[in-house]
C-alpha cells in the first residue's frame, strides 16, 4: 500500500530535549516536505527536499533540522525544542509536480 | 506575497443541501490548484485538483471544483452533502514555476452537514 508513514504520532517532551520525527515514504517520490498545523494559520512548510542530499527552508525553519541521506525517509530534528514548537506535524512526499501525500501527523507538546 | 484566503472559517448546510467551500488565491504566476480533507485525528487526503484544461474539475467523494481565473477562486462544490462530508477542508496553490514541490495553503474551512 502506498504510504507515508510519521512516527511517533504523539510526544510530550520538556524544553531543551532533542527529538528526531521520523518519516517514511514507500511511493519512489522525489519531493517531500515537513508541514506544521496550527489553529487559524492553516498549514506552514519548514523545510522541503527535492531530492537526495537536496534540501531547502520552507516558510517556518527556526528550530529545525532535516536531512535527507535516502530517498524514502526524510527526519525532521529538532535541537532544542521550545514550547511554541508545540504544533501538529505533517510529512508529505510528491512526484514532481502531482498532488501531495501526506502522513497521518505527529502532535508534539513541548512543555 | 503568495497567498490563499478561505474567507469562511465555517460552514454549516443541511444534509442533501448543495455546498460551497470557497477560495481565492493571489499568486504571480500560473497556479496549479488542490483541495484536500482532513478528518479528525487524520492527516490530509487529496480531494482534486486543477492543471489545466476544463475549468470544472471533478474529484473524489462527489466533489468538483471550479477554476475561475479572472476571479482567482477556485471554490469547492457538492451537489448533495451528506453528514460523513462533515470534516476541515484545505485549499492550495503551487506555482507552475516551481521546483520545489511546496503548497502554500488557505488557513482552512471546517464544514458542518446536519441531519
Amino acid at each position: 500500500e502506498a504510504q507515508v508513514t510519521q512516527n511517533p504520532r504523539y510526544l510530550i517532551t520538556v524544553t531543551g530535549k532533542k527529538l528526531t520525527v521520523t518519516c517514511s515514504q514507500n511511493m519512489n517520490h522525489e519531493y517531500m516536505s515537513w508541514y506544521r498545523q496550527d489553529p487559524g494559520l492553516g498549514l506552514r512548510q519548514i523545510y522541503y527536499s527535492m531530492n537526495v542530499e537536496v534540501t531547502d527552508k520552507g516558510d517556518v525553519p527556526e528550530g529545525y533540522k532535516v536531512s535527507r541521506k535516502e530517498k524514502r525517509n526524510f527526519p525532521l530534528i529538532l535541537e532544542s525544542p521550545s514550547p511554541n514548537q508545540t504544533s501538529l506535524y505533517f510529512c508529505a512526499s510528491s512526484l514532481a509536480r502531482d498532488e501531495q501525500y501526506f502522513g497521518p501527523g505527529t502532535r508534539l507538546t513541548v512543555t | 506575497a503568495q497567498s490563499v484566503a478561505q474567507p469562511e472559517d465555517q460552514v454549516n448546510v443541511a444534509e442533501g443541501n448543495p455546498l460551497t467551500v470557497k477560495c481565492t488565491y493571489s499568486v504571480s504566476g500560473n497556479p496549479y490548484l488542490f483541495w484536500y480533507v482532513q478528518y479528525p485525528n487524520r492527516g490530509l487526503q487529496f480531494l482534486l485538483k486543477y492543471i489545466t484544461g476544463d475549468n470544472l474539475v471533478k474529484g473524489s467523494y462527489g466533489f468538483e471544483a471550479e477554476f475561475n481565473k479572472s476571479q482567482t477562486s477556485f471554490h469547492l462544490k457538492k451537489p448533495s452533502a451528506l453528514v460523513s462530508d462533515s470534516a476541515l477542508y484545505f485549499c492550495a496553490v503551487r506555482l507552475v514555476s516551481s521546483n520545489t514541490g511546496k503548497l502554500i495553503f488557505g488557513q482552512g474551512t471546517t464544514l458542518q452537514v446536519k441531519p
